[in-house]
């Protein structure tokens, strides 16, 4: 029972176009959200986070998305560029605990 | 000055073996964890300890042990590997008042079983 799904596992983009990564969840209990950006060879590094209060959060080329009655986020990567290419999972948290629970990851790779 | 370390990186063994994978954090984080990507990709928390504390146990077997002997290292012990059990193996901590911005992860460890 996989409570957070990334269904697309890939994504090629063109370098300076808009990345769209996408996160669908189940759990209405869950409030915060975290998007991971990951390399080969290296553990997932924290890239962006929601509150559940939110709908929008930005920081630089990243903003992500959350549409609570969808129960579905997004990450907007603007403009693309040839490092951003890695494995971005999504991740969430039920209030009060220390457990997020990922995604399988979506790879991103965008083309020069 | 690595801030969330793993070792060994590699590791292969044959079944039944027994082996550790030792992590260290340097951060001064409450929080330590362990969790097991598989080969299709899940991430999956296994054991959490907060100050040296078991905060979180899933459902993984028993041949699976954590021990914490202190709030910067979090080993994970694996009794009688067996094949199932080769997956990459991420250490990883966090901040308790900062756990709404997740965790710092170490670079992970591959384990095969032959």
């Amino acid at each position: 029972d996989q409570q957070v799904k990334q269904n697309s596992p890939s994504l090629s983009v063109q370098e300076g176009r808009i990345s769209i990564l996408n996160c669908d969840y189940t759990n209405s209990m869950f409030d915060y959200f975290l998007w991971y950006k990951k390399y080969p060879a290296e553990g997932p590094t924290f890239l962006i986070s929601i509150s559940s209060i939110k709908d929008k959060n930005e920081d630089g080329r990243f903003t992500v998305f959350l549409n609570k009655s969808a129960k579905h986020l997004s990450l907007h990567i603007v403009p693309s560029q040839p490092g951003d290419s890695a494995v971005y999972f999504c991740a969430a948290r039920t209030a009060g605990t220390y457990k997020y629970i990922f995604g399988t990851g979506t790879r991103l790779k965008v083309l020069a | 000055d690595t801030a969330v370390s793993q070792t060994p990186k590699y590791l292969v063994t044959q079944m039944g073996n027994d082996k550790s994978i030792k992590c260290e954090q340097n951060l001064g984080h409450d929080t330590m964890y362990w969790y097991k990507q598989d080969s299709k990709k899940f991430l999956k928390i296994m054991f959490s300890y907060n100050n040296k504390e078991l905060i979180i146990n899933e459902t993984v077997p028993n041949r699976f042990s954590p021990k914490s002997p202190d709030k910067a290292h979090l080993n994970l012990h694996i009794n009688s590997l067996e094949l199932g059990d080769s997956a990459v193996y991420f250490c990883a901590s966090s901040q308790d008042e900062k756990i709404a911005y997740g965790y710092t992860f170490g670079s992970g460890t591959r384990l095969t079983v032959v």
